[in-house]
């Protein structure tokens, strides 16, 4: 099947500074990714739909000034979480979305641990 | 809004069992409807995938049933073993002219957990 990758799998930051997720996309092309945030023991919160070369559609409540997120390529898309605070610590999972024979699958990434001390 | 409820929340049995985990929507505009397992740390595996066309889709130990006009699905997991112990998440996408067209909507999770 379909892999999707991330860097790095875990970060820590100080609070205050800016972390970058990357989402790859490595035997297919994405045009939509998107990107979850998942707390312990819940299911999976979508953030946002990112389509390739145009701008990321957020869900409600989500900071799209916090929360950057670009789509570049057809393979790529970054999460950057800006000015960071300890309760935007948590695991952020990429998935990205194929369209082969008229049929949508998506496919995750393993995850990022994000610790902000 | 779509709702998605996965029953029951929790799951403990001993080696060898059968297993039912339940999955029910709100939304009957479905394009198709994911199965996932989580391990404690990691991303998601699909496990199996329905269309709305379909009526069930078997992989091995794991059969997973759809049923759009009482807006629930199953998956079964024969002769149950300790590698199985996971967190197993259904998803709803949404076909075009529904609430949920274009993402996947995630149900709780059914954590479960196999005793040698």
């Amino acid at each position: 099947g379909a892999v999707v990758s991330q860097h790095p799998s875990r970060v820590i930051c100080k609070s205050g500074t800016s972390v970058k997720i990357e989402c790859r996309s490595l035997d297919f092309q994405a045009t939509t990714m998107f990107w979850y945030r998942q707390f312990p023991k819940k299911s999976l919160m979508l953030m946002a739909t990112s389509n390739e070369g145009s701008k990321a559609t957020y869900e409600q409540g989500v900071e799209k000034d916090k929360f950057l997120i670009n789509h570049a390529s057809l393979t790529l898309s970054t999460l950057t979480v800006t000015s960071a605070h300890p309760e935007d610590s948590s695991f952020y999972i990429c998935s990205a979305r194929t369209l082969a024979g008229g049929i949508y699958e998506q496919y995750f990434g393993p995850g990022t641990r994000l610790t902000v001390t | 809004k779509q709702e998605v409820t996965q029953i029951p929340a929790a799951l403990s049995v001993p080696e060898g069992e059968n297993l039912v985990l339940n999955c029910s929507f709100t939304d009957s505009a479905i394009y198709n409807l994911q199965w996932f397992r989580q391990d404690p740390g990691k991303g998601l595996t699909s496990l199996l995938l329905i269309q709305s066309s379909q009526r069930e889709q078997t992989s091995g130990r794991l059969n997973a049933s759809l049923d759009k006009s009482s807006g629930r699905s199953t998956l079964y997991i024969a002769a149950s073993q300790p590698g199985d112990s996971a967190t197993y998440l259904c998803a709803f996408f949404g076909r075009a002219g529904g609430t949920s067209y274009g993402k996947l909507t995630f149900g709780q999770g059914t954590i479960l957990t196999v005793h040698p």
